[in-house]
């Protein structure tokens, strides 16, 4: 079965330091990966996707992502960590079956907390 | 341009009581899909729609969840006899292309509904 697993609750990291949030899934073929963040009362955003090509991969708000094939890992992280990145941070999946659509499956979430 | 909208925001119910929960995509995104987001938890998926048809139905929880949208836009998540389990943020999201194989596009997210039941 496809799964994402993001084996951290919440991650501290003091301003202007770099930040890393963790990510492993289990998927049959190729895995389309994506990391959405969320604010309080808020719709997830998207701010990078993994399809195909360089394993590091450029996002918004100067996020990127290293995908590790042989680690099974999706990695999200900034150089300089900003108190208004703190939020919810969700790596997911996209899984998909013949005409059935293309169904995101998301990880736990971590609360990413940025102090000044 | 507009993204996807939801209402309404929040809705608080009677156990027992129907609710309609209403959805407006990103204008001409062919595919929509429905995901509930427990608290504390990730969102799950719920059902999937490709214009008007409803291709992936597999993720709603019980026969007292039905959705539709009925000229491929605006898309309806009703359900109906609200138990205290149904409480849940309720995301819709868009994506421009319908899903295939190969398809990889991103799904854009609304605000959500919060549907609280008493």
């Amino acid at each position: 079965a496809q799964s994402v697993a993001q084996p951290e609750d919440q991650v501290n990291v003091a301003e202007g330091n770099p930040l890393t949030v963790k990510c492993t899934y289990s998927v049959s073929g190729n895995p389309y990966l994506f990391w959405y963040v969320q604010y309080p009362n808020r719709g997830l955003q998207f701010l990078l996707k993994y399809i195909t090509g360089d394993n590091l991969v450029k996002g918004s708000y100067g996020f990127e992502a290293e995908f590790n094939k042989s680690q099974t890992s999706f990695h999200l992280k900034k150089p300089s960590a900003l108190v208004s990145d703190s939020a919810l941070y969700f790596c997911a999946v996209r899984v998909f079956v013949y005409n059935q659509g293309g169904k995101l499956i998301f990880g736990q979430g971590t609360e990413l907390s940025v102090k000044p | 341009g507009a993204g996807v909208s939801q209402s309404p925001r929040y809705k608080v119910a009677k156990r027992g009581q129907d609710v309609a929960l209403r959805c407006d995509p990103i204008s001409g995104h062919v595919s929509l899909f429905w995901y509930q987001q427990a608290l504390g938890q990730g969102p799950e998926f719920l059902t999937y729609f490709q214009n008007e048809a409803q291709l992936d139905k597999s993720g709603l929880p019980s026969d007292r969840f039905f959705a539709e949208r009925p000229e491929g836009s605006v898309s309806t998540l009703k359900i109906q006899r609200t138990q205290q389990e149904d409480s849940a943020v309720y995301l819709c999201a868009s994506s421009l292309y319908q899903a295939g194989a190969t398809n990889t596009d991103t799904q854009y997210f609304g605000p959500g509904t919060r549907l609280t039941v008493l």
